[in-house]
């Protein structure tokens, strides 16, 4: 089974709203990415988040990691048409030089 | 952009026949992945390479095979396809586990 599980699967708001979305992972981690697909494309790195970091910050995303709740979640703010995408969660497994993604939430922005 | 490339882009195959995947880096990038996406699915990892003759089995490796003979290449091959390998393959590299990884542009194949 896959190490990353997003919530939701599925989410569409308006332009200008802010976007949360949600990952769950089963094992310890060393670090948590988060990373973007644009239709029919590969997957482009958006933010990194070591295990004994709490939150960070790029531009108009925001991470959060809490690894007693085995959790992490990306915040979109003042979304555009453009962030539209499928955004994935991908972690390491401590002990094993592997990096697993998870499902995927599909982020839909209307104008 | 890193400089990795899948080859082919596209490919239609019968069931039953060999096939083989390739993936080009020139990052001098340790790790490398093979992923499969299918629709529900997310990405989910094939086999993977911590280094040269250095592989490993992902959580769907039944069916395929890897090889990696020197650090700029990792080959996926498909022993004898399936219609349930018809996917979108994905290769990724990373220069180590703490830092980014770079994906490919995919491979389309169809197993008919």
């Amino acid at each position: 089974s896959q190490q990353g599980e997003e919530d939701p699967q599925a989410l569409s708001i308006q332009e200008g709203e802010n976007a949360t979305m949600n990952c769950s992972y089963k094992t310890s981690i060393n670090n948590l990415q988060w990373y973007r697909q644009n239709s029919g494309r590969g997957l482009v790195h958006l933010i990194l988040i070591r295990s004994n970091e709490r939150e960070k910050h790029s531009g108009r995303l925001r991470v959060t990691l809490d690894t007693s709740k085995k959790s992490s979640s990306l915040l979109i703010t003042a979304s555009r048409a453009a962030d539209t995408a499928s955004y994935f969660c991908a972690t390491d497994s401590e002990g094993a030089q592997k990096l697993v993604f998870g499902q995927g939430t599909r982020l839909t922005i209307n104008p | 952009d890193a400089g990795i490339t899948q080859s082919p882009r596209h490919k239609v195959t019968e069931t039953g026949t060999p096939v083989t995947l390739r993936c080009h880096q020139t990052e001098n990038h340790r790790y490398m992945y093979w992923y499969r996406q299918d629709p529900g699915h997310g990405l989910r990892l094939i086999h993977y390479s911590y280094g040269v003759k250095d592989t490993d089995k992902g959580e769907v490796s039944d069916g395929y095979s890897v090889s990696r003979s020197k650090t700029e290449d990792f080959l996926l091959t498909l022993e004898s396809a399936t219609s349930s390998q018809t996917s979108v393959y994905f290769c990724a590299t990373g220069g180590s586990l703490n830092t980014e990884a770079f994906f490919g542009q995919g491979t389309r194949l169809t197993v008919v």
